[in-house]
């Protein structure tokens, strides 16, 4: 059974980059999913960041307007998320999940999550 | 981008009671590519629905979804103590965009 467990940096300061790793177990990263990040403001719902193939095809929500950029590690069997230029309304509990592609012209659904990690942006 | 919108915001009901949820679209969806997360407070969403009505795995058979084009619902039937939670609905009918429902709230009465 696949878990996934995000680690990373709690605290980030305001302009700075928030960095977090997302560790893949049970199953290996490279099996034909995709991969990716979503985050929840506090209080708030849902908001998609983006996704990542193992090839290292990846795609991102447009409104983040291109500070964002996932990666991928096949060796570690972990992918990474970077987001530059945080500014207070990044924070957020940010979650990893494995993602489904609907069929060859639909997108993604996610049905295996990690449990969050939360990161506030603050001096 | 399609706009989800789930009603109502909250409802209030009992254990043993049968809940339907609204997500309804801007458009319609391409193949019905609408999936259904449950989210208990503190925990991270879940996967209950894709394709509008197949049921993730390990989902108990009082859930079921419904629905096609812009129209779609979930259904519990007999609320049991862990199902007050909220509910999101989420759209992936057509590369590369998906957004998600503001999400309605089941509490317990």
């Amino acid at each position: 059974q696949v878990q996934l467990q995000e680690s990373g940096p709690g605290l980030v300061t305001p302009s700075a980059t928030l960095s977090l790793t997302c560790d893949v177990s049970g199953g290996a990263i490279s099996a034909g999913f995709h991969w990716g990040w979503l985050r929840q403001p506090p209080g708030k719902g849902l908001e998609w960041i983006g996704a990542v193939y193992h090839s290292g095809i990846s795609y991102y929500n447009t409104s983040l307007k291109l500070r964002a950029a996932i990666s991928v590690d096949t060796s570690k069997n972990q992918f990474s998320l970077r987001l530059n230029s945080v500014t207070a309304a990044d924070t957020a509990v940010y979650y990893c999940a494995r993602h489904h592609k609907g069929g060859t012209t639909g997108f993604f659904y996610m049905d295996v999550w990690g449990k969050g990690t939360t990161v506030t942006v603050s001096s | 981008e399609i706009v989800l919108t789930q009603s109502p915001g909250t409802l209030s009901l009992s254990p043993g009671e049968t809940v339907t949820l609204s997500c309804r679209a801007s458009e319609s969806i391409d193949r019905d590519y609408l999936a259904w997360y449950q989210q208990r407070p503190g925990r991270a969403p879940r996967l209950l629905i894709f394709s509008a009505y197949a049921r993730a795995t390990g989902v108990p058979g009082r859930f079921s979804g419904s629905g096609s084009g812009t129209d779609f619902s979930l259904t519990i039937s007999g609320l049991e103590p862990e199902d007050f939670a909220i509910y999101y609905c989420q759209q992936y009918g057509r590369s590369p965009s998906l957004t998600f429902g503001g999400g309605t709230k089941v509490e317990m009465k």
